[in-house]
């Protein structure tokens, strides 16, 4: 079993629409998760971490549930430029992370 | 600016060459990763240092070196051994442990696509 898997979509919406979409992980001693966004070719870059049940930034949303161990993303009134692959990470020992292979996420006008 | 920097952008080696890949950070973390990225897969560590003059395999590192001289740079090479070095390489950085909890999150430089000819 993968540490971190997520549903590689892609998961295309209106702008203007709500999209949702869960990571799973298998390390339940895990304590930090992030969520990434990745342009095409270009390198992540932080959108949210949750240290907690959940974070709330603007439009994004994040949730955890420790007991069925995913996290979850939900973007509210999509715009075109949230257009990008989603990568959820899980923190290992030692501070090292675990990446899922991303969620791509097209918003189209 | 603080920030991440990797040099080149772009690499391409030849059969049977080693390339090192430049890292630089002036946001003063102690600990400092090297992940390759493959299409259709999540980024995969090859090396990881979190002091000085300290550094550890990752879960890829046959085929690859790295050092530890200065805190502001991590170079990587890709030696001749990697028999599949073709990649998006991403160089990242965090507080590490003197961050408590928030030490492990990471932060990228821009990548280096290296293709073998």
């Amino acid at each position: 079993r993968k540490e971190v898997e997520q549903d590689p979509g892609p998961f295309n919406v209106p702008e203007g629409a709500t999209v949702a979409f869960n990571c799973t992980y298998s390390n339940s001693a895990s304590q930090s998760f992030f969520w990434y966004r990745q342009d095409c070719r270009k390198e992540p870059k932080l959108l949210m971490s949750v240290y907690s049940s959940g974070n709330e930034d603007g439009r994004f949303t994040a949730q955890l549930n420790r007991a069925s161990q995913y996290i979850s993303l939900l973007i509210r009134d999509s715009k075109l430029s949230d257009s990008a692959t989603y990568l959820c990470v899980v923190n290992r020992r030692s501070y090292k992370l675990s990446f899922g292979a991303g969620t791509t996420v097209t918003v189209r006008a | 600016d603080g920030g991440i920097t990797q040099s080149p952008k772009y690499l391409f080696r030849k059969e049977g060459q080693n390339v090192t890949l430049s890292c630089e950070q002036n946001l003063n973390h102690d600990a400092m990763y090297w992940y390759r990225q493959d299409p259709g897969q999540g980024l995969r560590l090859i090396y990881y240092s979190q002091i000085v003059n300290d550094f550890q395999k990752g879960d890829i590192a046959e085929g690859y070196s790295v050092s530890r001289e200065k805190k502001e740079s991590f170079p990587l090479t890709v030696t001749s051994a990697q028999k599949n070095p073709t990649a998006f390489y991403l160089c990242a950085s965090s507080v590490g442990a003197r961050g408590g909890r928030r030490g492990d999150t990471q932060y990228f430089g821009p990548g280096t696509r290296l293709t073998v000819l």
